[in-house]
Protein backbone atom coordinates (compact mmCIF):
# COMPACT_ATOMS: atom_id res chain seq x y z
CA UNK A 1 0.00 0.00 0.00
CA UNK A 2 1.26 3.79 -0.49
CA UNK A 3 -1.25 4.90 2.12
CA UNK A 4 -1.85 8.37 1.80
CA UNK A 5 -0.12 10.54 -0.74
CA UNK A 6 -0.54 14.19 -1.60
CA UNK A 7 0.36 15.86 -4.71
CA UNK A 8 2.39 18.42 -5.02
CA UNK A 9 5.30 18.71 -2.09
CA UNK A 10 6.10 22.21 -2.86
CA UNK A 11 3.61 25.03 -4.69
CA UNK A 12 3.91 28.81 -5.37
CA UNK A 13 1.24 30.92 -6.24
CA UNK A 14 0.53 34.40 -6.71
CA UNK A 15 -2.82 36.25 -5.02
CA UNK A 16 -5.73 35.27 -6.91
CA UNK A 17 -4.82 32.28 -8.65
CA UNK A 18 -6.35 28.49 -8.26
CA UNK A 19 -5.67 25.29 -7.82
CA UNK A 20 -6.12 21.96 -6.63
CA UNK A 21 -4.29 19.80 -4.19
CA UNK A 22 -4.67 16.20 -5.00
CA UNK A 23 -4.97 13.31 -2.07
CA UNK A 24 -5.38 9.89 -2.61
CA UNK A 25 -5.37 6.87 -0.62
CA UNK A 26 -5.27 3.09 -1.29
CA UNK A 27 -6.65 2.10 1.83
CA UNK A 28 -10.23 1.78 1.48
CA UNK A 29 -10.57 4.17 4.60
CA UNK A 30 -14.39 6.41 4.20
CA UNK A 31 -13.13 9.25 6.59
CA UNK A 32 -11.33 11.71 4.83
CA UNK A 33 -9.69 15.16 5.93
CA UNK A 34 -8.06 18.33 4.76
CA UNK A 35 -5.38 20.36 8.01
CA UNK A 36 -3.79 23.42 7.52
CA UNK A 37 -0.68 23.73 9.90
CA UNK A 38 0.59 27.30 10.48
CA UNK A 39 3.12 27.80 13.32
CA UNK A 40 1.77 28.19 16.97
CA UNK A 41 -1.66 27.48 15.52
CA UNK A 42 -1.42 23.44 15.17
CA UNK A 43 -3.13 21.72 13.31
CA UNK A 44 -6.76 22.68 12.02
CA UNK A 45 -9.51 20.96 10.04
CA UNK A 46 -10.83 22.32 6.93
CA UNK A 47 -12.86 19.99 5.24
CA UNK A 48 -13.78 16.34 5.80
CA UNK A 49 -15.74 13.78 4.32
CA UNK A 50 -17.34 10.55 5.89
CA UNK A 51 -17.61 8.16 2.73
CA UNK A 52 -17.72 9.47 -1.25
CA UNK A 53 -20.19 12.17 -2.16
CA UNK A 54 -20.34 13.45 1.31
CA UNK A 55 -18.57 16.33 2.31
CA UNK A 56 -18.55 18.28 5.68
CA UNK A 57 -17.14 21.95 6.71
CA UNK A 58 -14.21 21.78 9.49
CA UNK A 59 -13.16 24.78 11.70
CA UNK A 60 -11.49 26.91 8.98
CA UNK A 61 -13.42 26.19 5.53
CA UNK A 62 -13.39 29.61 3.76
CA UNK A 63 -11.50 29.89 0.29
CA UNK A 64 -11.41 26.28 -0.30
CA UNK A 65 -14.21 23.67 -1.99
CA UNK A 66 -13.81 19.46 -1.83
CA UNK A 67 -15.07 17.06 -3.54
CA UNK A 68 -15.55 13.25 -2.95
CA UNK A 69 -16.30 11.75 -6.25
CA UNK A 70 -15.05 8.10 -5.38
CA UNK A 71 -13.53 6.30 -2.36
CA UNK A 72 -9.61 7.01 -2.81
CA UNK A 73 -9.49 10.96 -3.56
CA UNK A 74 -10.21 13.88 -1.84
CA UNK A 75 -9.07 16.98 -3.72
CA UNK A 76 -8.75 20.41 -1.92
CA UNK A 77 -9.26 23.53 -4.20
CA UNK A 78 -8.54 26.90 -3.55
CA UNK A 79 -10.44 29.11 -5.93
CA UNK A 80 -8.98 32.38 -5.24
CA UNK A 81 -5.62 31.86 -3.61
CA UNK A 82 -4.83 34.45 -0.76
CA UNK A 83 -1.26 35.04 1.16
CA UNK A 84 -3.54 33.80 4.15
CA UNK A 85 -3.54 30.45 2.81
CA UNK A 86 0.42 30.24 2.41
CA UNK A 87 0.54 27.23 4.91
CA UNK A 88 1.24 23.53 5.05
CA UNK A 89 -1.84 21.38 4.00
CA UNK A 90 -2.08 17.70 5.35
CA UNK A 91 -4.31 15.24 4.18
CA UNK A 92 -5.35 12.35 6.17
CA UNK A 93 -7.55 9.16 6.33
CA UNK A 94 -9.06 7.17 9.12
CA UNK A 95 -9.14 3.51 9.48
CA UNK A 96 -12.50 1.54 10.63
CA UNK A 97 -13.47 -1.35 12.32
CA UNK A 98 -17.25 -1.64 12.67
CA UNK A 99 -18.61 1.44 14.05
CA UNK A 100 -14.82 2.62 15.30
CA UNK A 101 -12.68 4.86 13.57
CA UNK A 102 -9.17 4.27 14.51
CA UNK A 103 -5.72 5.76 14.14
CA UNK A 104 -5.53 8.60 11.38
CA UNK A 105 -2.82 8.20 8.82
CA UNK A 106 -1.17 11.46 7.36
CA UNK A 107 0.00 12.43 3.82
CA UNK A 108 3.81 13.77 3.50
CA UNK A 109 2.36 17.28 3.06
CA UNK A 110 2.41 20.52 0.68
CA UNK A 111 3.85 23.43 1.66
CA UNK A 112 1.87 26.20 -0.33
CA UNK A 113 3.07 29.94 -0.38
CA UNK A 114 0.94 32.44 -2.40
CA UNK A 115 2.82 35.92 -2.76
CA UNK B 1 -16.74 23.28 20.58
CA UNK B 2 -14.65 20.43 20.76
CA UNK B 3 -11.50 21.73 22.81
CA UNK B 4 -8.17 21.08 23.27
CA UNK B 5 -4.95 22.72 25.13
CA UNK B 6 -1.56 21.34 25.91
CA UNK B 7 0.67 22.41 28.32
CA UNK B 8 3.80 22.91 28.26
CA UNK B 9 3.82 24.44 24.98
CA UNK B 10 7.86 24.51 24.87
CA UNK B 11 10.26 21.97 27.31
CA UNK B 12 14.01 21.55 27.05
CA UNK B 13 15.47 18.90 29.06
CA UNK B 14 18.49 16.79 29.16
CA UNK B 15 19.44 13.20 27.95
CA UNK B 16 18.36 10.74 30.70
CA UNK B 17 15.50 13.10 31.85
CA UNK B 18 11.81 11.86 32.49
CA UNK B 19 9.04 14.27 31.13
CA UNK B 20 5.59 14.57 31.15
CA UNK B 21 3.18 16.63 28.96
CA UNK B 22 0.05 17.25 29.60
CA UNK B 23 -3.32 17.59 27.51
CA UNK B 24 -7.30 18.59 28.84
CA UNK B 25 -10.27 18.95 26.68
CA UNK B 26 -13.65 19.73 26.50
CA UNK B 27 -15.59 17.91 24.61
CA UNK B 28 -19.18 16.69 23.78
CA UNK B 29 -19.51 13.32 22.64
CA UNK B 30 -16.07 11.83 23.76
CA UNK B 31 -14.89 8.67 21.01
CA UNK B 32 -10.85 8.99 21.67
CA UNK B 33 -7.87 10.94 22.38
CA UNK B 34 -5.12 10.32 20.10
CA UNK B 35 -1.05 11.29 20.86
CA UNK B 36 1.12 11.85 17.90
CA UNK B 37 4.57 12.90 17.38
CA UNK B 38 5.89 15.27 14.90
CA UNK B 39 9.27 15.93 13.67
CA UNK B 40 10.34 17.44 10.37
CA UNK B 41 7.18 16.23 8.41
CA UNK B 42 3.76 14.96 8.53
CA UNK B 43 2.79 13.25 12.14
CA UNK B 44 3.28 9.73 13.39
CA UNK B 45 0.41 7.77 15.24
CA UNK B 46 1.65 6.92 18.75
CA UNK B 47 -1.40 6.37 21.21
CA UNK B 48 -5.22 6.11 21.06
CA UNK B 49 -6.96 6.12 24.45
CA UNK B 50 -10.83 5.32 25.09
CA UNK B 51 -10.88 4.33 28.03
CA UNK B 52 -9.99 6.11 32.13
CA UNK B 53 -7.00 4.40 34.10
CA UNK B 54 -5.45 1.86 31.08
CA UNK B 55 -1.82 2.77 30.68
CA UNK B 56 -0.96 2.48 27.19
CA UNK B 57 3.41 2.20 26.86
CA UNK B 58 5.47 1.43 23.87
CA UNK B 59 8.99 1.44 25.10
CA UNK B 60 10.17 4.57 26.75
CA UNK B 61 6.46 5.81 26.34
CA UNK B 62 3.34 5.76 28.01
CA UNK B 63 -0.02 7.67 28.05
CA UNK B 64 -3.16 7.44 30.31
CA UNK B 65 -6.53 9.16 30.40
CA UNK B 66 -8.81 10.39 32.81
CA UNK B 67 -11.84 11.15 31.27
CA UNK B 68 -13.87 12.06 34.74
CA UNK B 69 -11.13 15.05 34.85
CA UNK B 70 -10.60 15.48 31.27
CA UNK B 71 -7.05 15.19 30.76
CA UNK B 72 -4.66 12.76 29.31
CA UNK B 73 -1.03 12.66 29.97
CA UNK B 74 2.52 11.61 27.74
CA UNK B 75 4.99 10.28 29.52
CA UNK B 76 8.39 9.51 28.03
CA UNK B 77 11.11 8.17 30.24
CA UNK B 78 14.74 8.60 29.86
CA UNK B 79 14.93 10.82 26.82
CA UNK B 80 16.93 10.70 24.09
CA UNK B 81 18.31 13.30 21.51
CA UNK B 82 15.67 11.22 19.24
CA UNK B 83 12.82 12.04 20.87
CA UNK B 84 13.06 15.85 20.53
CA UNK B 85 9.72 16.72 18.24
CA UNK B 86 6.19 18.31 18.86
CA UNK B 87 4.02 15.86 20.30
CA UNK B 88 0.09 16.72 19.19
CA UNK B 89 -2.73 15.41 21.29
CA UNK B 90 -5.71 15.07 19.42
CA UNK B 91 -9.46 14.85 20.19
CA UNK B 92 -12.33 13.06 18.79
CA UNK B 93 -15.86 13.50 19.35
CA UNK B 94 -18.14 14.13 16.94
CA UNK B 95 -15.92 15.67 14.03
CA UNK B 96 -12.81 14.41 12.84
CA UNK B 97 -10.09 14.66 15.12
CA UNK B 98 -9.02 18.94 16.78
CA UNK B 99 -5.49 18.93 17.60
CA UNK B 100 -3.80 20.48 20.23
CA UNK B 101 -1.15 23.68 19.54
CA UNK B 102 1.42 20.54 20.69
CA UNK B 103 4.33 20.65 23.18
CA UNK B 104 7.32 21.78 21.77
CA UNK B 105 10.27 18.89 23.39
CA UNK B 106 14.00 19.48 22.93
CA UNK B 107 16.80 17.16 24.47
CA UNK B 108 19.92 18.13 25.06
CA UNK B 109 22.98 15.76 25.36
Amino acid sequence: NAGVTQTPKFQVLKTGQSMTLQCAQDMNHEYMSWYRQDPGMGLRLIHYSVGAGITDQGEVPNGYNVSRSTTEDFPLRLLSAAPSQTSVYFCASISREGNRYNEQFFGPGTRLTVL
Amino acid sequence: EDKVVQSPLSLVVHEGDTVTLNCSYEVTNFRSLLWYKQEKKAPTFLFMLTSSGIEKKSGRLSSILDKKELFSILNITATQTGDSAVYLCALRGNTPLVFGKGTRLSVIA
